[in-house]
């Protein structure tokens, strides 16, 4: 079954305790990307990749880190989290990025106390 | 101002009732109009997706999109409870990867 996986779906963690989550794809796409969904300000990009060894800012990378060292995986990275990055991330990928059709993970819900 | 602005509802109608959810935006050159489709607890699915100006259609629903006006419809006809969901708006340039979502729009369709 075509997915992208996101790890973990729930976690709760501390002010500075460096954490990851972890994407990975099966559909053998190029393009990767990071958002966070805030209420009342949807969907915003944090990082993406067009392709191994290839990533990019989005409009809210601060705080955060990405690497692309394979096609089908794309970590984030939170080296110190802090209570302002409580959020639900979700991971996407695609194949041609001309139209649009991202495939989304199902989500991480992390929070920051 | 958004570059991309949506009614974030909610919106509640009857089953059977015709939907129509909208969004504008600020910036001419996008050329690509999608539509994501959001259950509770899930990750966006694309619903249909335009490029340029003009009408989509595909079973219940229908895209449109008047440029002149820089604004973007879903319609859903004969509404069904499993239409419930966050519908979000989102755009990009023909040549860029970056996409700019709306906030989105919770409907509920009552049996």
């Amino acid at each position: 079954e075509a997915q992208v996986t996101q790890n973990p779906r729930y976690l709760i963690t501390v002010t500075g305790k460096k954490l990851t989550v972890t994407c990975s794809q099966n559909m053998n796409h190029e393009y990767m990307s990071w958002y966070r969904q805030d209420p009342g300000l949807g969907l915003r990009q944090i990082y993406y990749s067009m392709n191994v060894e290839v990533t990019d800012k989005g409009d809210v990378p601060e705080g955060y880190k990405v690497s692309r060292k394979e096609k089908r995986n794309f970590p984030l990275i939170l080296e110190s989290p802090s209570p302002n990055q409580t959020s639900l991330y979700f991971c996407a990928s695609s194949f041609r990025t001309n139209t649009g059709e991202l495939f989304f993970g199902e989500g991480s819900r992390l929070t920051v106390l | 101002q958004k570059e991309v602005e949506q009614d974030p509802g909610p919106l509640s109608v009857p089953e059977g009732a015709i939907v129509s959810l909208n969004c504008t935006y600020s910036n001419s050159a996008f050329q690509y109009f999608m539509w994501y489709r959001q259950y509770s607890r899930k990750g966006p699915e694309l619903l249909m997706y335009t490029y340029s100006s003009g009408n989509k259609e595909d079973g219940r629903f229908t895209a449109q999109v008047d440029k002149s006006s820089k604004y973007i419809s879903l319609f859903i006809r004969d509404s069904q409870p499993s239409d419930s969901a966050t519908y979000l708006c989102a755009m990009k340039w023909a040549s860029a990867s970056k996409i700019i979502f709306g906030s989105g729009t919770r409907l509920s369709i009552r049996p």
